[in-house]
This record gives structure tokens, C-alpha cells and sequence, in this order.
């Protein structure tokens, strides 16, 4: 069956540390992906996404992944973060020519000022 | 533009009984899809609706029927309640590009709980 799954359900970084949450997904064809970003009391928000081409993707906020094809990875990275990072991070993917997106689990970050 | 908005915002019902939830996608958006979110979960996937077509569903079961309209706003309708129901219930919208539903945008969701 087709999952996503992320490593680290909490992550907790102090100001300026680097992020990376892992994100990996079992699905033998092409996909599309995507991180969303849930802030506290806030609902789904786009973060990025990778559909093709360049594997290194940029998104809102400093954010940024990188699409590994063959440790089917998608994993989100950031410099330095900030305390109003501090959020839910869920990563989805989309099965190409299907209309189903399946979300990993979730990653809470709390960073602390 | 407004985002995805749905109603109503929060709900209690009790076992057994029906409810139905409300969603309206972005303007220009004609997929509406209907997400599941327990508390400590991701989203999981409910439906997908194109064009008043049920496009793709998940592992829900029949209890769960949706439908979309002529404006392109959805109704998730769920009987016979269950505890387990209890949820965030999501809509998204997205627009159709050649490549087909392209990047969904989330509503703020409906919390329903079951008692």
C-alpha cells in the first residue's frame, strides 16, 4: 500500500539551529510532492511542492527540499529557523494520474526563543 | 480571493446520528477533495469530486457519501455516527491543470465530535 512516512514526530530547536524532517514514500511511479505547514490555530498551508525538473525545490519562508528519486525521499531543510516556525509539518504525496494525496503522519516542531 | 471556506466551524452529535458538512472552494477551482484528521494523524483521504463526478475515494466506509453542485461547492455527509468519527473533516480545493489536480489549499475545517 502506498505511505509516507516521517521520522521525527517532535522535533524541539533552539533559534538559528538548522532543520531538516525527513520524509520518505513508498510508490514505485512518478509523484508529485509536497510539504504543508500547519501553524498553531491556523489551517493547511502550502509550503512547497516538486512536481519536475529541478530536485531542489524553494518554498515560503527560508524553506526548502530536495527530491532524492532513489531513496524516495523528499525532505524538508532550513537554514536557521525561527520561533515562528515553531508549527506542524506534514509531508503528501500524489501518485501521479491519481487523485489520491496520502500524508505522513506529521512532524511537530517547537522552537525555542 | 477567498480561501476554501466550510461550515460549520464545530459540531456534536451523538451515535447514530447524521451529519452533513458544508465546503467552497477557491473561486475558479472545480475538484473538491475531503480529508479525515484524528488528532496525532495526517490527513487521510475521504474523497475526491470533479465536475459533480465522484473522481477517487479512499478506505472509508459507505456510511461516508459526498456530492458536489452545479457551483462547485461539496457536502460530506456521514450517518449512522460513531465514536471513532470524531475528527477534523477538511476540504480542499485545487485547480485542474494539464497535468490534472494540481496543488490542493485547505479549508479551516469542521470539528466534529461524537459523544
Amino acid at each position: 500500500a502506498q505511505s509516507v512516512s516521517q521520522h521525527n514526530h517532535h522535533v524541539i530547536l533552539s533559534e538559528a539551529a538548522s532543520l531538516e524532517l525527513g520524509c520518505n514514500y513508498s510508490y514505485g511511479g512518478t509523484v508529485n510532492l509536497f510539504w504543508y505547514v500547519q501553524y498553531p490555530g491556523q489551517h493547511l498551508q502550502l509550503l512547497l511542492k516538486y512536481f519536475s525538473g529541478d530536485p531542489l525545490v524553494k518554498g515560503i519562508k527560508g524553506f526548502e527540499a530536495e527530491f532524492i528519486k532513489s531513496k524516495f525521499s523528499f525532505n524538508l531543510r532550513k537554514p536557521s529557523v525561527q520561533w515562528s516556525d515553531t508549527a506542524e509539518y506534514f509531508c503528501a504525496v500524489n501518485p501521479r494520474g491519481t487523485y489520491k494525496y496520502i500524508f505522513g503522519t506529521g512532524t511537530r516542531l517547537k522552537v525555542l526563543a | 480571493d477567498a480561501g476554501v471556506t466550510q461550515s460549520p466551524t464545530h459540531l456534536i452529535k451523538t451515535r447514530g446520528q447524521q451529519v452533513t458538512l458544508r465546503c467552497s472552494p477557491i473561486s475558479g477551482h472545480k475538484s473538491v477533495s475531503w480529508y479525515q484528521q484524528v488528532l496525532g494523524q495526517g490527513p487521510q483521504f475521504i474523497f475526491q469530486y470533479y465536475e459533480k463526478e465522484e473522481r477517487g475515494r479512499g478506505n472509508f466506509p459507505d456510511r461516508f457519501s459526498a456530492r458536489q453542485f452545479p457551483n462547485y461547492s461539496s457536502e460530506l455527509n456521514v450517518n449512522a455516527l460513531l465514536l471513532g468519527d470524531s475528527a477534523l473533516y477538511l476540504c480542499a480545493s485545487s485547480f485542474e491543470g494539464f497535468r490534472g489536480p494540481e496543488t490542493q489549499y485547505f479549508g479551516p475545517g469542521t470539528r466534529l465530535l461524537v459523544l
